[in-house]
Formats: structure tokens, C-alpha cells, sequence
């Protein structure tokens, strides 16, 4: 089974500065990499695949990076409704799909 | 637009059986692979169980082999969760989540792709 780690698990930022997320595989995934929003009392959705594809209506200042087992999921000038929980998810090595644990992006 | 709806009995005794179901509308429900996912109080995600468009395909996960079921019906949209033996340890959000399939030089397979859309989920508690 692969292991998404992601870290920080919390991250404070400004409105309108950067967020930067991790997310490291246990092996190599290749690309096959999503991340995924969670705002409470919400289903997650989709934001990224193929490690650095936008998904529809994405705005563009998210943006995804890195292929193997080293992942970047960067959201530019943070508006408010970008704070959320954010998980990546591997679907290179299956079953099972696996999550990382989350990182939980706050306003400081 | 896609929609997926689950619906179920909500809380249930330890050791009781829960089907969950899963209306789906808005795409070709016979050409997705489709998913279960839960998320206990305050955790993350856990992946569950899948199966492929015509439901020759199933996998679990370790967690609930042998307990859950997955299965669908395509001629009424619908995907569907048996489960058996519950314990404390399922109580969790459960989320009915559609495969978006890949593509390779070799060909496509409605299982193995990132996760496009989810249902809102429902709560399934089990208490005594």
C-alpha cells in the first residue's frame, strides 16, 4: 500500500498571500496524483489531477506540481473561500486509493 | 449536471446490517467505475470499495473485506453498499464517488481514476 503524507497539517496564511502544500508518496505514483477541497459540512471536490491539471471551474491561482513521489499543491493570493482542509490522493497503485492525512489551510 | 444522492438508515445498533444506495443522474452511469468512501467524526478520508461500470470488478478494502458488499444496478442508475457486522468503527460520513477511468496507449479502464465527483454524503452512526 502507498502512504500520502502531507504536511504541514496546518498552515496559517494572509488573504492574498501563498499557500504552499506538500504531499510525499511512500513509492512513486508517477503523476497519478489529485488533491481534493474540503470546506465543512461539504463533500470534498476535485482540484487538481494528474498532479497538476486544474480541474473545471478551478480558478487558476491554484496550481500543482511535482511527479513521483514529491507533490505541490500552490494556491496564489488566498481568497476566503480557499480556506480549507486539502488532501492529495494517489490512484497510481491501486486497490486501495490512498489519502493523505490533510493539511488544514487557515487564516492567520 | 452530475448528482449522486446516497440515502440509508442513519443510525444503527452494533452488529446490524445498513444498505446504503446511491442514485445517480446527469451522466452514462453504465460507463463509470464508482466508489465508497467514509470520513469518521473529525478524520480523513478512507477509501472503501469500488466497482466497475458492469460490475465485474470489485475491490476492497482491508478494513471492511469480507463485512461490506458493493454492487449496482445500471438498469435503475443506482450503486448500492451492504454492510454487515457493524461496529463503532464505521460510524462515518459515507460518500458514493465516481471514477473518472483513464486511458493508455493499450486502451481505457472505467476503474483506476482520480475521483471527479462525490455525493454529499450521509452520516451513518452506530450506537447502542
Amino acid at each position: 500500500e502507498i502512504v500520502m503524507t502531507q504536511s504541514p497539517a496546518t498552515l496559517s496564511v494572509s488573504l492574498g498571500e501563498r499557500a504552499t502544500l506538500s504531499c510525499r508518496a511512500s513509492q512513486s505514483v508517477t503523476n497519478s496524483l489529485a488533491w481534493y477541497q474540503q470546506k465543512p459540512g461539504q463533500a470534498p471536490r476535485l482540484v487538481i489531477y494528474g498532479a497538476s491539471t486544474r480541474a473545471t471551474g478551478i480558478p487558476a491561482r491554484f496550481s500543482g506540481s511535482g511527479s513521483g513521489t514529491e507533490f505541490t499543491l500552490t494556491i496564489n493570493s488566498l481568497q476566503s473561500e480557499d480556506f480549507a482542509l486539502y488532501y492529495c490522493q494517489q490512484y497510481y497503485n491501486w486497490p486501495p486509493w490512498t489519502f493523505g492525512q490533510g493539511t488544514r489551510v487557515e487564516i492567520k | 449536471q452530475v448528482q449522486l444522492v446516497e440515502s440509508g438508515r442513519s443510525v444503527v445498533r452494533p452488529g446490524t446490517s445498513l444498505r446504503l444506495s446511491c442514485a445517480a443522474s446527469g451522466f452514462t452511469f453504465n460507463t463509470y467505475g464508482l466508489h465508497w468512501v467514509r470520513q469518521a467524526p473529525g478524520k480523513g478520508l478512507e477509501w472503501l470499495a469500488v466497482i466497475s461500470s458492469h460490475g465485474d470488478r470489485k475491490y476492497y478494502a482491508d478494513s471492511v473485506k469480507g463485512r461490506f458488499t458493493i454492487s449496482r444496478d445500471n438498469s435503475k442508475n443506482t450503486l448500492f453498499l451492504q454492510m454487515n457486522s457493524l461496529g463503532d468503527e464505521d460510524t462515518a460520513l459515507y460518500y458514493c464517488v465516481r471514477d473518472q477511468g483513464y486511458c493508455t496507449a493499450t486502451g481505457c479502464d472505467n476503474v483506476g481514476g482520480y475521483f471527479d465527483y462525490w455525493g454529499q454524503g450521509i452520516l451513518v452512526t452506530v450506537s447502542s
